[in-house]
């Protein structure tokens, strides 16, 4: 799997969209981009994914390059229990019995600010 | 919105005893994993289990390591013979028949050796 680069730390204050950027330079063809949190010790929890268009859910936005070697997450309406570790994994997508693993790297610390 | 459970959530053990953690994936996911993460590091791939068989393992994942699916709902992650380096969160999670969707990870066991 790609490696991925982020900033590990950032500021948001709450009600501000925060915007949590992903260098993924070495990515293929055949991977999506995956962002994770983890919000204090509990489990790290899906948040959204994509291969190269843009892609929104209930909890986020994901923005990806045209040329797909960085992308930005988008938390449109930063809450203080956004405040978490997130991570961007990229890897591919099709069941296969290995190669299915996601590999963490260190993320990006995310404090929302009252 | 369907969870994997592990239990407990807490345990504390003497160095050199067995232990067992324990696991209920999401009842229609067909692939299983096994993460650890060490305090203030990273989350660790351990193992992933699809078919009764283990599909991949980390370097980390060595003879003190094993995993079974003893009936249709655990899945358990035993350590023979714990030392004080594997005290750790340990995370289940599980995946269903297609790969391109995220995981559902549990809560974690917090495995303290004494």
């Amino acid at each position: 799997d790609a490696k991925t680069t982020q900033p590990p730390s950032m500021d948001c204050a709450e009600g501000r969209a925060a915007n949590l950027p992903c260098n993924h330079s070495t990515i293929s063809g055949n991977e999506y981009v995956y962002w994770y949190r983890q919000i204090h010790s509990q489990g790290p929890q899906y948040i959204i994914h994509g291969l190269k268009n843009n892609e929104t859910n209930e909890m986020a936005s994901l923005i990806i390059t045209e040329d797909r070697k960085s992308s930005t997450l988008i938390l449109p309406h930063a809450t203080l229990r956004d405040t978490a570790v997130y991570y961007c994994i990229v890897r591919v997508a099709e069941i296969k019995a290995a190669g299915n693993k996601l590999t963490f790297g260190g993320g990006t610390r995310v404090l929302v600010k009252p | 919105e369907p969870e994997v459970t592990q239990t407990p959530s807490h345990q504390v053990t003497q160095m050199g005893q067995e232990v067992i953690l324990r696991c209920v994936p999401i009842s229609n996911h067909l692939y299983f994993y096994w993460y650890r993460q060490i305090l203030g590091q990273k989350v660790e791939f351990l193992v992933s289990f699809y078919n009764n068989e283990i599909s991949e393992k980390s370097e980390i994942f060595d003879d003190q390591f094993s995993v079974e699916r003893p009936d249709g709902s655990n899945f358990t992650l035993k350590i023979r013979s714990t030392k004080l380096e594997d005290s750790a969160m340990y995370f289940c999670a599980s995946s269903g028949v297609t790969g391109v969707y995220g995981y559902t990870f549990g809560s974690g066991t917090r495995l303290t050796v004494v």
